[in-house]
């Protein structure tokens, strides 16, 4: 896999637009990039992933640049649920090993 | 639709002790694996598997065992405890491209 650089934080207001970068400057053209959260304790919840297109869903969008070194996760309207552990990773599809590095903590403030 | 389950939530064990630490999945994913985060540490992967009758190791594999006999079904075994396994275990499915989908964690102290 591909290695990512993330914030190791920041903060984002109640109610604001929260905007994840990560770079992945060594992806491979058959590389997706996925995201991942961790709220305090829990298990690792899938967000969002893609390969080259913008992609949207009920959590997040996800933006990934022309030449694919880098993304940014939008979360649009974030809460104080939205208070996590963010982690950016590439892999392909068909290898299952997905490798963690420190992710971004995200502490969204009232 | 209970997705990833896994059993117990909390362990104590003492140094030697041996014990299974279960998962299991609903969902007919093919690809299921388990992995370790210490306090204040990202997640580590132990051993994995794409389908039954096959696993592999991760980056962590010493002083764990698992084995796949069916689709649903994905236990790791602890061969004898030791305080560097305290951590909190989790268990993930997957299929195809999708994202895993991970288990609550079971939080294990070794004495």
């Amino acid at each position: 896999d591909a290695k990512t650089t993330q914030p190791p934080s920041m903060d984002c207001a109640e109610g604001r637009a929260a905007n994840l970068p990560c770079n992945h400057s060594t992806i491979s053209g058959n590389e997706y990039v996925y995201w991942y959260r961790q709220i305090h304790s829990q298990g690792p919840q899938y967000i969002i992933h893609g390969l080259k297109n913008n992609e949207t869903n009920e959590m997040a969008s996800l933006i990934i640049t022309e030449d694919r070194k880098s993304s940014t996760l939008i979360l649009p309207h974030a809460t104080l649920r939205d208070t996590a552990v963010y982690y950016c990773i590439v892999r392909v599809p068909f290898d299952y090993k997905l490798s963690f590095g420190a992710g971004t903590t995200v502490t969204v403030r009232a | 639709n209970a997705g990833v389950t896994q059993t117990p939530k909390f362990q104590v064990l003492k140094t030697g002790q041996s014990m299974t630490l279960q998962c299991a999945q609903d969902m007919n994913h093919e690809y299921m694996s388990w992995y370790r985060q210490d306090p204040g540490m990202g997640l580590r992967l132990i051993h994995y598997s794409v389908g039954a009758g096959i696993t592999d190791q991760g980056e962590v594999p010493n002083g764990y065992n698992v084995s796949r006999s069916t689709t649903e079904d994905f236990p790791l075994r602890l061969l004898s405890a030791a305080p560097s396994q305290t951590s909190v275990y989790f268990c993930a499915s997957s299929s195809g491209s999708r994202g895993y989908t991970f288990g609550s964690g079971t939080r294990l102290t070794v004495v």
